[in-house]
């Protein structure tokens, strides 16, 4: 079971937009950075989202991150095939098992 | 152009110590916020952290798994490498190292992963 938690699938059709929810505890995305990462099916994770919304060089801007509170939202908009994936997010866990933690992950269907 | 290979063997048997090295390229462990990590997916679940280790050295562990956990860094051969003791089936997985950004708190650069199964 993971420290965070995120929906197991969502799906949206092509061209639309989805969002992804992850939620945590004050010592973890409370007080800490969050970032997503897409991992395509047979592949390693690639790094989408720093710092709660900043995008890598390369990540185009249908990507985008936010967070309020103790939750995360990755949201993509005009959906692609392509973006059939699993996204994780993770952040830093301040608590006595500190460490790097991971959500269940969501696997994104474009329908 | 930041480039990172894991490398150990596919197989192990239950209660042996797996030992993989992360061979990396394009930065230097010895820069001040240079990390490394090594994480694990077992096959159909989710990433699971391991450790990190730091360009100061400070090294850090997955509390869960933390009594059979070392990772070190040898600098001048750009590599890392994570030693697990006692394996068992359940550690299974896919093992990925990736550089860990301390500024920007996340994992820019993952390597292709190997896989390890634990089995008699």
């Amino acid at each position: 079971q993971s420290v965070l938690t995120q929906p197991p699938s969502v799906s949206a059709a092509p061209g639309q937009k989805v969002t992804i929810s992850c939620s945590g505890s004050s010592s973890n995305i409370g007080n800490n950075y969050v970032s997503w990462y897409q991992q395509l099916p047979g592949t390693a994770p690639k790094l989408l989202i720093y710092d709660n919304n900043k995008r890598p060089s390369g990540i185009p801007d249908r990507f985008s991150g936010s967070k309020s509170g103790t939750s995360a939202t990755l949201g993509i908009t005009g959906l692609q095939t392509g973006d059939e994936a699993d996204y994780y997010c993770g952040t830093w866990d301040s608590s006595l098992s500190a460490g790097l933690v991971f959500g269940g992950g969501t696997k994104l269907t474009v329908l | 152009q930041v480039t990172l290979r894991e490398s150990g063997p596919a197989l192990v048997k239950p209660t042996q110590t797996l030992t993989l090295t992360c061979t990396f390229s394009g930065f230097s462990l010895s820069t001040s916020g240079m990390c490394v990590s090594w994480i694990r997916q077992p096959p159909g679940k989710a990433l699971e952290w391991l450790a990190r280790i730091d360009w100061d050295d400070d090294k850090y562990y997955s509390t869960s798994l933390k009594t059979r956990l070392t990772i070190s860094k040898d600098t001048s051969k750009n590599q890392v490498v994570l030693t697990m003791t006692n394996m068992d089936p359940v550690d299974t997985a896919t093992y990925y190292c990736a550089r860990y950004i301390a500024a920007r708190d996340a994992f820019d650069i993952w390597g292709q992963g190997t896989m390890v199964t634990v089995s008699s």
